[in-house]
């Protein structure tokens, strides 16, 4: 049974540049076949899907959030990240990450990020 | 973006009922289409994918159909344990995008 699980800063400061990572157990994320994906849910916006990686490094980010996004893959440790820069108020949000192939049908639990000075 | 319309927002069902939840697309996704049920403080857990196909170990009760741009997810006879938020997601086109959500409350 595939596992993620968040885990990062709950709290950031304006301006500032959120880092979360995902880890990923009970299989390996070295897989051709999934993508492994990032999403947001806040009260204002619903659920957000952020972007995804593929083990071989290929990205796709909703054009939304683009320019302030990062999304990376670490193999040997069976983790990927997200890199959220310039952050504000409106980023204030519960993060997750999932196993992705268009579906998402592995999440982890899911990490509070509060943007607040 | 392609827009994922949902309705109702909120319904209130005794159990036993037939529920039926609508998500409209604003333009052709195919059957691009999935459904998740999330309860409160946890991750969405996914129900149907492709519009119509139960995804392992999800009841029966749960079904899914589509009709163009319209998708519906039925609850053949709700049950205490299906009190949560539906989304609809569609997986056709980048940026993926979600309904708003329906709230399924049990009278």
């Amino acid at each position: 049974q595939v596992q993620l699980q968040e885990s990062g800063p709950g709290l950031v400061k304006p301006s500032q540049t959120l880092s979360l990572t995902c880890t990923v157990s009970g299989g390996s994320i070295s897989s051709d076949t999934y993508y492994w994906s990032w999403i947001r849910q806040s009260a204002g916006k619903g659920l957000e899907w952020i972007g995804r990686i593929s083990t071989r490094g290929s990205t796709n980010y909703n054009p939304s959030l683009k320019s302030r996004v990062t999304i990376s893959v670490d193999t040997s440790k069976n983790q990927f990240s997200l890199k959220l820069s310039s952050v504000t108020a409106a980023d204030t949000a519960v993060y997750y990450c999932a196993r992705e192939l268009g579906i998402l049908d592995y999440w982890g639990q899911g990490t509070l990020v509060t943007v607040s000075s | 973006d392609i827009q994922m319309t949902q309705s109702p927002s909120t319904l209130s069902a005794s159990v036993g009922d037939r529920v039926t939840i609508t998500c409209r697309a604003s333009q052709s996704i195919s059957s691009w289409l999935a459904w998740y049920q999330q309860k409160r403080g946890k991750a969405p857990k996914l129900l149907i994918y492709k519009a119509s196909s139960l995804e392992s170990g999800v009841p029966p009760r749960f079904s899914g159909s589509a009709s163009g741009t319209e998708f519906t997810l039925t609850i053949s006879s709700l049950q205490p344990d299906d009190s949560a938020t539906y989304y609809c997601q569609q997986y056709n086109t980048y940026p993926w995008t979600f309904g708003q959500g329906t709230k399924v409350e049990i009278k």
